[in-house]
């Protein structure tokens, strides 16, 4: 149980074109998911956090407008990488909490997507 | 001061040897503690969680906490090539959903 998907895993695109990027839980319900972006040899860092049916919550210094998150069901939720930049380029993964299990606070990683603009 | 801090190494122990690895958190009200394991280019996948002090085993792996302390560890049994990885401290505070991950601690492990 606990399985989170990512789509794409990986993904090439020209700078100033917008990426979207899904995930997914499977087999369960998530109303909160997060998104993560890491640089190589750095470790996570938080972007944001998705709530369904409801606006995320951004970290200090994660633009808004240029990384959207949409959260429009239980086990969907969307980053999408408007108007992308070379600096951009990173592995970008997303979590889910299994509310219903019963360590709520265990987080499940997706399998990430590698971003490079070029 | 970092809020969750590990040792980034790299900790390298030969095959069949114990792996300790080390955390320290700054919050003194977390309640939650996760070890991640990350190998290169993946991402990270859950080893243990542990929320009361003591020892949590699971296999060959065996968490301890102490909260008074402010410490999380890790140790590795019978150590593999394959656990060869970076390894993550995470912890929650109490309220909310916010995990704080630390920079990790990379394990080689020699055959």
């Amino acid at each position: 149980g606990a399985v989170v998907s990512q789509h794409p895993s990986w993904v090439i695109c020209k700078s100033g074109t917008s990426v979207k990027i899904e995930c997914r839980s499977l087999d369960f319900q998530a109303t909160t998911m997060f998104w993560y972006r890491q640089f190589p040899k750095q470790s996570l860092m938080l972007m944001a956090t998705s709530n369904e049916g409801s606006k995320a919550t951004y970290e200090q210094g994660v633009e808004k407008d240029k990384f959207l998150i949409n959260h429009a069901s239980l086990t969907l939720s969307t980053l999408t990488v408007t108007s992308a930049h070379p600096e951009d380029s990173s592995f970008y993964i997303c979590s889910a909490r299994d509310e219903l299990a019963g360590e709520t606070d265990t987080q499940y990683f997706g399998p990430g997507t590698r971003l490079t603009v070029l | 001061q970092k809020e969750v801090e590990q040792n980034s190494g790299p900790l390298s122990v030969p095959e069949g040897a114990i792996a300790s690895l080390n955390c320290t958190y700054s919050d003194r009200v977390s309640q939650s503690f996760f070890w991640y394991r990350q190998y290169s280019g993946k991402s990270p996948e859950l080893i243990m969680s542990i929320y009361s002090n003591g020892d949590k085993e699971d296999g060959r792996f065996t968490a301890q906490l102490n909260k008074a302390s402010q410490y999380v560890s890790l140790l590795i049994r019978d150590s593999q090539p394959s656990d060869s990885a970076t390894y993550l401290c995470a912890v929650k505070r109490a309220g909310g959903f916010k995990t704080i991950f630390g920079a990790g601690t990379r394990l080689f492990v020699k055959a």
